[in-house]
């Protein structure tokens, strides 16, 4: 079936550092792809989201490109701040699962200033 | 806009008592609607969702039951929590296939 694989952590960075967080997926068909952040004591936020082949879905500085031939949606970030501390988590949907859509592990990732 | 709705924020409980959480949404309708459960530090488990009123997926088996009396309504129940039943609980809905899900804030629940 459908799978999200992500880089487990936690990440550990200093304020205004470059940010990578891989996710590679697995999927028969064409799902779309999705990053969410969980704040402390929140719920899950979509961050952005990609719909197909070579789409790059960005918000608030995050960008993540859909890759089919390495089956990857790498989030990155130019320059994280001391609020970006958070969980980030990769996801698809729209494929063999149905309704439901696949997450993966989550990432948990700390900006020292 | 749409907005969702999600409570108690936080509950304890002790073992064997019963359990009712409850997740309403506004401003869609026929939401497909989803309850996961999420372990400290850990990633989200799915437990049930719904594509439609009276219309329940289990996705577990466990001592927990989910409910859909109206459209937007959502309901997670227990006859008898165990301890096992920890946990951060977040309800979602979605408008379906390749779209996005949108979670509510969360209710942490600890069972004594």
């Amino acid at each position: 079936g459908d799978s999200v694989t992500q880089m487990e952590g936690p990440v550990t960075l200093s304020e205004e550092a470059f940010l990578t967080i891989n996710c590679t997926y697995t999927a028969t068909g064409y799902p779309s792809l999705f990053w969410y952040v969980q704040y402390p004591g929140e719920g899950l936020q979509l961050l952005l989201k990609a719909t197909k082949a070579d789409d790059k879905g960005s918000n608030k500085g995050f960008e993540a490109t859909y890759r089919k031939e390495t089956t990857s949606f790498h989030l990155e970030k130019g320059s994280v701040q001391v609020s970006d501390s958070a969980v980030y988590f990769c996801a698809l949907s729209g494929n063999t699962g149905g309704f439901k859509t696949i997450f993966g592990a989550g990432t948990r990732l700390f900006v020292k200033a | 806009s749409q907005t969702i709705h999600q409570w108690p924020a936080t509950l304890v409980q002790p073992v064997g008592s019963p359990l009712s959480l409850e997740c309403t949404v506004e401003g869609t309708s026929n939401p497909n609607l989803y309850w996961y459960r999420q372990a400290a530090g850990r990633g989200l488990q799915l437990l049930f969702y719904s594509v439609g009123i009276g219309q329940i997926s289990s996705e577990v088996p466990q001592n927990l039951s989910a409910s859909r009396p109206q459209d937007r309504q959502f309901i997670l129940s227990s006859k008898k929590l165990l301890l096992s039943d920890s946990g951060f609980y977040l309800c979602a809905w979605g408008e379906g296939s390749n779209q996005p899900q949108h979670f509510g804030d969360g209710t942490r629940l600890s069972i004594l």
